[in-house]
């Protein structure tokens, strides 16, 4: 298996542009994370889906973060309207029931 | 609110030295699996160690083992023989029983000096 991918893994753009990051979780997998680093507040967990359920999205900061996974083998992220403090790396992690979390290399977004 | 506290912001060590690394939790439940990640400066999440709850042995991987206090609610991380690859950021993570929801500390920067 080719591991979690993300993509894109860098995205700069302009203050109220719309931002799209994806995610392809490892096959067999029934838990997805979305998490956001910053120096600041280290790594925060945004949103989490089981069984593509989304079961927990209390981290998710505003209105203006959306996520989907409409089936097994994709999920988004999405910020509308994106703003400078959204800059920081996203990773998206998915595991199966009782094993560790395999990480994507995660998006670096900046936003000017 | 499950949480995960690391403590220790920064640490250095000396090559060939030993060095501990604190995490504490918080949870209600008799079940769940607790983690090491390692973060080298390329932001890949690495797996170091895994514990689950109801084991009551220590769980070690080579170079690195935890002390997994469970009524103190308390999983260090032991790094011996330190190498200057193992320079890196430091996570501890929970899960809780009957939730996959996989929450982490804050994270601590660990040096190690040749």
């Amino acid at each position: 298996d080719a591991g979690v991918i993300q993509s894109p893994r860098h995205e700069v753009t302009e203050m109220g542009q719309e931002v799209t990051l994806r995610c392809k979780p490892i096959s067999g997998h029934n838990s997805l994370f979305w998490y956001r680093q910053t120096m600041m507040r280290g790594l925060e967990l945004l949103i989490y889906f089981n069984n593509n359920v989304p079961i927990d999205d209390s981290g998710m900061p505003e209105d203006r973060f959306s996520a989907k996974m409409p089936n097994a083998s994709f999920s988004t992220l999405k910020i509308q309207p994106s703003e400078p403090r959204d800059s920081a790396v996203y990773f998206c992690a998915s595991r199966r029931d009782g094993t560790e979390a395999f990480f994507g290399q995660g998006t670096r977004l900046t936003v000017v | 609110a499950q949480t995960v506290t690391q403590s220790q912001p920064e640490m250095s060590v000396q090559e060939a030295e030993t060095v501990t690394l604190s995490c504490t939790y918080d949870t209600s439940e008799s079940n769940y699996y607790l983690f090491w990640y390692k973060q080298p400066p390329s932001r890949q999440m690495i797996l170091v160690i895994r514990q689950e709850a109801y084991k009551q042995q220590n769980a070690t991987e080579n170079r690195f083992s935890v002390n997994f206090q469970k009524a103190a609610k308390s999983f260090s991380l032991k790094i011996s023989d330190s190498q200057l690859g193992d320079t890196a950021m430091y996570f501890c993570a929970s899960t809780q029983g009957g939730s996959e929801k996989l929450v982490f500390g804050k994270g601590t920067k660990l040096t190690v000096n040749p």
